[in-house]
């Protein structure tokens, strides 16, 4: 069973039009959520990390939002250069160091 | 400085070749990591280093073979690749159980 699910896969949107992005997770004692953005070719590119419930960050465009299931990543009037794959990323009280992905959403946001 | 170094970016060896990735940080980080990613895929752990001791080896062949030689350089060493082995690898660091700073990879060909 996957632990981390994100989706949608893949998504299309017009320059300024808002959406959002899921990350749902089913580990216990969860220790921290995390985002990133990863242009092709790249590493990693972190964004932010969720602790709690309830906890929201936010970063010009990004606003990523935290529940006891599942997170949202919401994009706000995207642009063309928000183009990228957001990938989320749980660590729990068993697992250590590690870090476990969910698969990515692949974004691309036409002018 | 949230930097993380790797070098070289780009790396194309014969299956008979030895090579080694190198990787560095300055963020007084303790645990360092290594991932593989294939195209269109989230990246998956090969290896963890706490306090320079290997911790975490995810039943990686033995042909990669890696060497935390301080606590701000980590080392990939490769020898005997196989072509499906062709990947982006990139190097991590956190504090424990913290976000991870991603270097920018090194992109692998193996012939």
């Amino acid at each position: 069973e996957d632990q981390v699910t994100q989706s949608p896969e893949a998504l299309r949107l017009q320059e300024g039009e808002s959406s959002s992005l899921n990350c749902s997770y089913t580990v216990s004692g969860l220790r921290g959520l995390f985002w990133y953005r990863q242009d092709p070719g790249k590493g990693p590119e972190f964004l932010f990390t969720l602790y709690s419930a309830g906890e929201e960050k936010e970063k010009e465009r990004l606003k990523a939002t935290l529940t006891k299931k599942e997170s949202f990543l919401h994009i706000t009037a995207p642009k063309p250069e928000d183009s990228a794959t957001y990938l989320c990323a749980v660590n729990w009280v068993e697992a250590g160091n590690m870090l476990t992905f969910g698969g990515g959403t692949r974004l691309m946001v036409k002018p | 400085d949230t930097e993380v170094t790797q070098t070289p970016k780009h790396l194309v060896m014969g299956m008979t070749n030895k090579k080694s990735l190198k990787c560095e940080q300055h963020m007084g980080h303790r645990a360092m990591y290594w991932y593989k990613q294939k195209a269109k895929k989230p990246p998956e752990l090969m290896f963890v280093y706490s306090y320079e001791k290997l911790s975490i080896n995810e039943s990686v062949p033995s042909r990669f073979s890696p060497e935390c030689p301080n606590s701000s350089l980590l080392n990939l060493h490769l020898h005997a690749l196989q072509p499906e082995d062709s990947a982006l690898y990139l190097c991590a660091s956190s504090h424990l159980a913290r976000e991870q700073f991603f270097g920018p990879g090194t992109r692998l060909t193996v012939l």
